[in-house]
C-alpha cells in the first residue's frame, strides 16, 4: 500500500490567498484526520471524517478553514483567506475506526 | 479530560543502551493506546497499538506496556542505536464511539554513537 498520500508536500503563498491542501486516506480505511503541527502548540487536531462524515471539527480554528471528504479516497482541507499564523505543517491521518493511525508526511505550508 | 504527559522532554543516551520512555495518562477509561516515532521534517510513524485489554506488544527492539489502572505506559527499546533518534509520542483513544486521540508532547531522544 502507498500509505497516506498528501499533495502539495510543499506550499509557499501570500496573506490573503486560499489554500487547499489534499490527502488520500489508506485504501479500505474509513476514519480519516487532519492535524497541524507547530513548534509553539505541538500537534493539534482540527477535525475528523467517519465514513465521508464529519464527527469533530472543534479543532478547526475559525471560519477560514474548512474541510470536505466528498468520498472514502479523497479529502481537502481549504484556508480561505490565508494569513501568516497559519503557517505549520499540516498531517492527514487515516484509520479504520478505532484502529491504528497512520499519517501521511505532511503539507509544509508558508504564508507570507 | 484526558491529560497525557510524557516526562523527560529530552533524553540523551550512548548507544547499546537499553532504555525506557514513559507516557502518563489522567484517565484510565481508554479504548487503545499507540506509540509513534517522528523524525525531523517527518511525519509520524506508528511503532506499536495497545488495545485495553493487553498488557504488552513487541515489535523487534521495541516492547511497549501498557498498565491501565496506574495511567501508564513504557516503550522499551532495547540495544538502542543512533537511528533510533527521534521524538517519540504516545497517543491515548478514550472509550466512546467516536473517540479521538490526545496526544503527549513527545520524548526527543537522541542516541550517541
Amino acid at each position: 500500500d502507498a500509505g497516506v498520500i498528501q499533495s502539495p508536500r510543499h506550499e509557499v503563498t501570500e496573506m490573503g490567498q486560499e489554500v487547499t491542501l489534499r490527502c488520500k486516506p489508506i485504501s479500505g480505511h474509513n476514519s480519516l484526520f487532519w492535524y497541524r503541527q507547530t513548534m509553539m502548540r505541538g500537534l493539534e487536531l482540527l477535525i475528523y471524517f467517519n465514513n465521508n462524515v464529519p464527527i469533530d471539527d472543534s479543532g478547526m480554528p475559525e471560519d477560514r478553514f474548512s474541510a470536505k471528504m466528498p468520498n472514502a479516497s479523497f479529502s481537502t482541507l481549504k484556508i480561505q483567506p490565508s494569513e501568516p499564523r497559519d503557517s505549520a505543517v499540516y498531517f492527514c491521518a487515516s484509520s479504520r475506526i478505532r484502529d491504528e493511525q497512520f499519517f501521511g508526511p505532511g503539507t509544509r505550508l508558508t504564508v507570507l | 479530560k484526558q491529560e497525557v504527559t510524557q516526562i523527560p522532554a529530552a533524553l540523551s543516551v550512548p548507544e547499546g543502551e537499553n532504555l525506557v520512555l514513559n507516557c502518563s495518562f489522567t484517565d484510565s477509561a481508554i479504548y487503545n493506546l499507540q506509540w509513534f516515532r517522528q523524525d525531523p521534517g517527518k511525519g509520524l510513524t506508528s511503532l506499536l497499538l495497545i488495545q485495553s485489554s493487553q498488557r504488552e506488544q513487541t515489535s523487534g527492539r521495541l516492547n511497549a506496556s501498557l498498565d491501565k489502572s496506574s495511567g501508564r505506559s513504557t516503550l522499551y527499546i532495547a540495544a538502542s542505536q543512533p537511528g533510533d533518534s527521534a521524538t517519540y509520542l504516545c497517543a491515548v483513544r478514550p472509550t466512546g464511539a467516536n473517540s479521538k486521540l490526545t496526544f503527549g508532547k513527545g520524548i526527543t531522544l537522541s542516541v550517541r554513537p
